[in-house]
């Protein structure tokens, strides 16, 4: 089974704060994505990596930054918290078979994010 | 800009009734996902649906995807307490990378 760990499930910071967001995926796959999920929203894509070391901007990349220097951890960083970044944050992988047209996105368990 | 509306976005619903989910865009789509969110948990896929037409059975769910292949539909007969869940549709477009979500469906079965 694919497994997608996150190393935080909850987490608690202040406005100013770093915070380093990482996520993990055992299956070898090439893509990886982070995402915000906020009610009434869907999800919204922050960045994605298609490989090491490259990296896309998403739908709302302001305010993150990503780092992916090994193929299976991606990490989220939030330079400088802020109140409208609390939300649920999810991590997700997926292989790039067929050009990953069709592909599973398989999903960590989130990271939900409180920003005071 | 490609969109996906989902509809309803909320629905609570008795045992043993049956629900449709509905997920519209003017754009189309190579394919269409459908996802299940448990609360504290990723989503995970449901189905895949490639080509314009195409119906697919889970069990008592049924997913189709329209002719066009702008538009894609979930059926639930005779839901169950174990239905309830957040249910995301997702459209592979343009971009090789990205999927195009909906909004979801919160869906709740009341035993």
């Amino acid at each position: 089974d694919v497994k997608v760990t996150q190393s935080s499930r909850y987490l608690v910071k202040r406005t100013g704060e770093k915070v380093f967001l990482e996520c993990v995926q055992d299956m070898d796959h090439e893509n990886m994505f982070w995402y915000r999920q906020d009610p009434g929203l869907g999800l919204r894509l922050i960045y994605f990596s298609y490989d090491v070391k490259m990296k896309e901007k998403g739908d709302i990349p302001e305010g993150y930054s990503v780092s992916r220097e090994k193929k299976e951890r991606f990490s989220l960083i939030l330079e400088s918290a802020s109140t409208n970044q609390t939300s649920m944050y999810l991590c997700a992988s997926r292989p790039t078979t067929r050009g990953g047209r069709g592909e599973t996105q398989y999903f960590g368990p989130g990271t939900r994010l409180l920003v005071l | 800009t490609q969109l996906l509306e989902q509809s309803p976005q909320f629905l609570s619903i008795q045992e043993g009734e049956n629900l449709t989910v509905y997920c519209n865009s003017s754009s189309v789509f190579s394919s269409l996902q459908w996802y299940r969110q448990e609360p504290g948990e990723g989503p995970v896929l449901l189905v895949t649906v490639v080509t314009g037409g195409e119906v697919k059975k889970l069990k008592r769910l049924t997913f189709q995807f329209g002719d066009a292949r702008k538009d894609s539909s979930l059926h639930i007969t005779a839901a169950q307490p174990g239905d309830t869940g957040l249910y995301l549709c997702a459209g592979e477009g343009d971009s090789n990378y990205q999927l195009i979500w909906g909004a979801g469906t919160k869906l709740i079965i009341k035993p």
